[in-house]
This record gives C-alpha cells, structure tokens and sequence, in this order.
C-alpha cells in the first residue's frame, strides 16, 4: 500500500513568487491535513480538507491557501512569498472514519530567498 | 487554545540506558494522543492512545496515558544508536475535522 506522496522535495523560490505543492494521500483516506514544520515554532496546522471541503484552519495569513480534488489529492498555494515562508511543509493523511492515526509524507522543503 | 509541553528538550543518553520522555496537555474535547519520531523528514507513527492506564508496546519502545493528569510518557528501552531522533507528541483534539496540536519534540541523542 503506498503511503504519502508529497511533491516537489524541494523547492527554491524568490521573494513575492507563488508556490504550489502536492499531496496524494493513502488510498482510501479522504482527510488531509497540512502542517508548517520550522525550527523556531515546530509543526503548526496550517488546514484540513475532507471530501474536497476545508473543515478547519489554523492561524496562518490569507496568502496560504489550499483545495483537495475529488481523488482526495490535496494542493497548497502560497503567494507573495516571504523570506519566513521557509519551513519544511508537511501533509498527513487519515483515515474517514473514528479516530485514527495520522500518517505523514516526505514533506517538501522550501526556501524562499 | 490547545496546548502540548513536551520534556525534556533534549536529551543524550548512552546505548543500552533507558529512557524516558514526557508530554503534558490541555485540549478541548480530547480525543486521543499520538507519537511519532522524526528522523529526517517525515514522522513515522508510534502510537496512539485513547483510554487511560493501558500501556501500548512495540519492541523496546512503550506508551502510556494518564487522561486525569493530562499527560503521556514514551520509554525506550536498551537504547540504540538508531533511536536517535526527535520524539513528537500531538494530541487530536476538537470536533468535526484532523487536526492535530504538535508539542516541540525531544531531540534524542544516543552516544556509542
């Protein structure tokens, strides 16, 4: 069973650029979540999409946006980056029913310079 | 707001000591626990704990939950240099959506 697949790994963009990443979660699991991972502040929850609707939001600016498809596939946008945007981006997957665990993919590395 | 302390910060121990590692909480609607370890990038899952006082094991590492304190600890036993790593703790809490409040870790170091 294939697990998380995040895309690109890595990613180098330039001040005021936008960025798009890609998140295919394990077959099956329709709720995917994004997390910001940076030194200073950690993991930070960034959203959650279920069946193609955001259910909840974490304290991050309008520049950070997201959708999920109807294949449950998640994508995240960022605009006008900033130099702070740097961080290791993080999705996880989980399961639709209960309380499950979350499982993580690789996470996509991106530096804003 | 949801809150996740983890201690220590970090931590360096030699191959064979035992060890272990704390997270407290404050959660709304609490609905279970989570740990992972992150070694490089993505962090792998450990454990997830819904009930109080039962102690969830794999190999040399375990888990415990104590719903009334509000905390958790993971022990690692007989260390090895491969379990260096940073421990994370997450409590899933709320209602209607995943998401998950991530204390800072403890970066675990584990000398020959």
């Amino acid at each position: 069973k294939a697990g998380v697949t995040q895309t690109p790994r890595y990613l180098i963009k330039t001040r005021g650029q936008q960025v798009t990443l890609s998140c295919s979660p394990i077959s099956g699991h329709r709720s995917v979540s994004w997390y910001q991972q940076t030194p200073g502040q950690g993991l930070q929850f960034l959203f959650e999409y279920f069946s193609e609707t955001q259910r909840n939001k974490g304290n991050f600016p309008g520049r950070f946006s997201g959708r999920q498809f109807s294949n449950s596939r998640s994508e995240m946008n960022v605009s006008t980056l900033e130099l702070g945007d740097s961080a290791l981006y993080l999705c996880a997957s989980s399961g639709s029913f209960g309380v499950t665990e979350a499982f993580f993919g690789q996470g996509t590395r991106l530096t804003v310079v | 707001e949801d809150k996740v302390v983890q201690s220590p910060l970090s931590l360096v121990v030699h191959e064979g000591d035992t060890v272990t590692l704390n997270c407290s909480y404050e959660v709304t609607n609490f609905r279970s626990l989570l740990w992972y370890k992150q070694e490089k990038k993505a962090p792998t899952f450990l454990f997830m704990l819904t009930s109080s006082g039962i102690e969830k094991k794999s190999g040399r590492l375990s888990s415990i939950l104590d719903k009334k304190e509000l905390f958790s600890i993971l022990n690692i036993t007989a260390t090895q240099t491969g379990d260096s790593a940073i421990y994370l703790c997450a409590v899933l809490g709320g209602a209607g959506s995943y998401q998950l409040t991530f204390g800072k870790g403890t970066k675990l170091s584990v000398i020959p």
